[in-house]
């Protein structure tokens, strides 16, 4: 199968300050990227898509300028989450996609907010 | 819109037990069908998907699923559970066109007891 990556895989921060989320395809061109929540004991929530070269489409409830996605190139899609509050910490994951194909996947990122 | 119901939280089993974990969707479209198992601290690995074709599909540490339209169902099956099996199992869903979002279920949490 096709391998995703995430870095950073845990992050750290202090409330106020922003953190980035990187996300890559490492083997395939990824049209689509989709960015995934999950508190602990829960399921995955969808909070955005983000097709490369366009602006992100946000689920109902997510707020785009908090969770600010860039999707610049066919491997690479970035989360940044600005401004962060105890209440953002949670596992974040990506998968990508391609046309026809099925999603993949990457390891996750777990953000800590202090 | 289409929503994923997996009815049991957690699922005990004994090691060489079999294992059923259920899965049901509701959907007005054609839909695609995914398991998808999750360890401790990672990201979703993809065990098996329905996508046309022959109902049952396997996966390859002797997993399988069977795709029942009229019950509405996708449950996973294993006539004998490893210790290696214990994890978080999540059911999604996908419809047949457009951006091909998946829809998770709840999880269930398979643990294997000596």
């Amino acid at each position: 199968g096709a391998v995703v990556s995430q870095h950073p895989s845990r992050v750290i921060c202090k409330s106020g300050t922003s953190v980035k989320i990187e996300c890559r395809s490492l083997d395939f061109q990824a049209t689509t990227m989709f960015w995934y929540r999950q508190f602990p004991k829960q399921s995955l929530m969808l909070m955005a898509t983000s097709n490369e070269g366009s602006k992100a489409t946000y689920e109902q409830g997510v707020e785009k300028d908090k969770f600010l996605i860039n999707h610049a190139s066919l491997t690479l899609s970035t989360l940044t989450v600005t401004s962060a509050h105890p209440e953002d910490s949670s596992f974040y994951i990506c998968s990508a996609t391609a046309t026809g194909r099925e999603q993949f996947f990457g390891p996750g990122t777990r953000l800590t907010v202090l | 819109a289409q929503s994923v119901t997996q009815l049991d939280s957690q699922v005990p089993v004994f090691e060489e037990a079999p294992v059923e974990l259920r899965c049901n969707y509701s959907s007005s479209v054609s839909v695609y069908l995914f398991w998808y198992v999750q360890y401790p601290n990672q990201g979703l690995q993809l065990l098996l998907k329905y996508l046309s074709g022959s109902t049952l599909v396997e996966s390859i540490n002797g997993f399988e699923a069977e795709f029942k339209k009229s019950e509405t169902s996708f449950h996973l099956t294993k006539p004998s559970a490893h210790m290696s099996d214990a994890a978080e199992y999540f059911c999604a869903v996908s419809v047949k066109q457009g951006a091909q979002k998946l829809v998770f279920g709840q999880g269930t949490r398979l643990t294997i007891n000596p």
